[in-house]
């Protein structure tokens, strides 16, 4: 079975410019999870999911940030305008269970640079 | 507010040698789940083991062994007789079981860089 799939991998974009993450949560999961990852803040919980409804999210750092889980199948991650400060690895991961207290399974990260 | 501390910033050994990677919580909750995950180099994030809070017993997995002490609040994790593969960044996680009204649950360590030499 596929684990979680990410796209795109890689993003170089401007500030200024909109930017959309994408994550495919493992089949069968009912929890999917934003986190961010930068050296100054280590790895901090963005948002999550709970069969499609967000649950928590306290994460996010301020309203350029939102987050959508139209199906079990799909979650995006937007930020709009993009700011330097916001180049980070952003990773998706998703549990079978109702939230964080679960075993969760990353996806292989998408790393966003803005320049 | 939780907080998860893991003072090891980088810790180095030389193979075959073991390691213990400390890591210490604070929580006003009594239900809580302790948590290990790996971050080799390739960089995707790989669960390792979950404990709740009211199950203490230590548990052995091959080469690895956690120690739950809630009396210090801690939850190390050993490795023993470390291997090359086993060089990553190791965290430590807390999650709260209630689901507050708002705000976090969930929350990880800084890490600690473990680097194992031939």
């Amino acid at each position: 079975d596929a684990g979680v799939i990410q796209s795109p991998r890689h993003e170089v974009t401007e500030m200024g410019q909109e930017v959309t993450l994408r994550c495919k949560p493992i089949s069968g999961h009912n929890s999917l999870f934003w986190y961010r990852q930068t050296m100054m803040r280590g790895l901090e919980l963005l948002i999550y999911f709970n069969n499609n409804v967000p649950i928590d999210d306290s994460g996010m750092p301020e309203d350029r940030f939102s987050a959508k889980m139209p199906n079990a199948s799909f979650s995006t991650l937007k930020i709009q305008p993009s700011e330097p400060r916001d180049s980070a690895v952003y990773f998706c991961a998703s549990s079978f269970g109702g939230g964080p207290w679960d075993e969760q399974y990353f996806g292989p990260g998408t790393r966003l640079t803005v320049t | 507010a939780q907080k998860v501390t893991q003072a090891q910033t980088e810790i180095s050994v030389v193979e075959k040698e073991d390691v213990t990677l400390d890591c210490v919580y604070e929580t006003r909750d009594t239900t809580y789940y302790l948590f290990w995950y790996k971050q080799p180099p390739s960089g995707e994030l790989v669960f390792l083991i979950r404990r709740n809070s009211f199950d203490e017993q230590n548990e052995i997995s091959g080469r690895y062994s956690w120690n739950f002490q809630k009396s210090t609040s801690s939850f190390n994790f050993t490795i023993t007789a470390s291997q090359v593969v086993d060089s990553a960044v190791y965290f430590c996680a807390l999650s709260e079981n209630l689901v507050n009204n708002y705000g976090q649950n969930f929350v990880f360590g800084p890490g600690t860089r473990l680097s194992v030499l031939p």
